[in-house]
């Protein structure tokens, strides 16, 4: 079965300031790999979804992320973070029939 | 074109009591999810269909049913709520033609048991 590893459960930034978020999944054939992006008291919605073809996948917002076959990892980034990027990430596989498994979320803070 | 909505926003039960939560979709998709979101533990699937007349269990059905009504609409029935029970749940829907994969998410219900 598919998983998925979120390395940080909390990651505090100063506003304007890079962000990195790693997300690691295990092996399979193929892997179709999705972002999801949760702000407080809302639903996830899409931000970003690799399937095939470039191996840098951009998203809403200006983030973007990669997906690296060689270290079974699907890292989210953006260069410069807002104040209202303020919420909780998902990194997200496919596992079978288009169910999803979910890592267990980042905390993502901006601090002024 | 609402998405997915899902009723009520929140509900507070005392243990043993029942209740079933609603979703519909208006994106004329063919899965349904239900999961339940904890702290620390991201989401976890506990019931889906994947058409219209079929349910299946995900990671962590005990203590729930569902029902696909029809293509539109996917409830979750807690039939003797427990405290372990409270939690924030989540219904999505999806296509199963072509390569989407994407699942759409309601807002959520927040639920208590005391």
């Amino acid at each position: 079965a598919q998983s998925v590893t979120q390395l940080d459960s909390q990651v505090p930034v100063f506003e304007e300031a890079p962000v990195e978020l790693r997300c690691n999944y295990s092996s399979s054939v193929s892997v179709y790999l999705f972002w999801y992006v949760q702000y407080p008291n809302q639903g996830l919605q899409l931000l970003l979804k690799y399937l095939s073809g470039s191996t840098l996948v951009k998203g809403i917002n200006g983030f973007e992320a990669e997906f690296n076959k060689s270290q079974t990892s699907f890292h989210l980034r953006k260069p410069s973070v807002h104040i209202s990027d303020t919420a909780e990430y998902f990194c997200a596989v496919v596992q079978g029939a288009q169910k999803l498994v979910f890592g267990q979320g980042t905390r993502l803070t901006i601090n002024p | 074109n609402a998405g997915v909505t899902q009723t009520p926003k929140f509900q507070v039960l005392k243990t043993g009591q029942s209740m079933t939560l609603q979703c519909a979709q208006d994106m004329n998709h063919n899965s349904m999810y239900w999961y339940r979101q904890d702290p620390g533990m991201g989401l976890r699937l506990i019931y889906y269909s994947a058409s219209e007349g079929t349910t299946d269990k995900g990671e962590v059905p005990n203590g729930y049913n569902v029902s696909r009504l029809n293509k539109r609409e996917f409830s979750l029935r807690l039939e003797s709520a427990a405290p372990s029970q409270t939690s924030v749940y989540f219904c999505a829907s999806s296509r199963t033609s072509g390569s989407s994969y994407e699942q759409y998410f309601g807002p959520g219900t927040r639920l208590t048991v005391t």
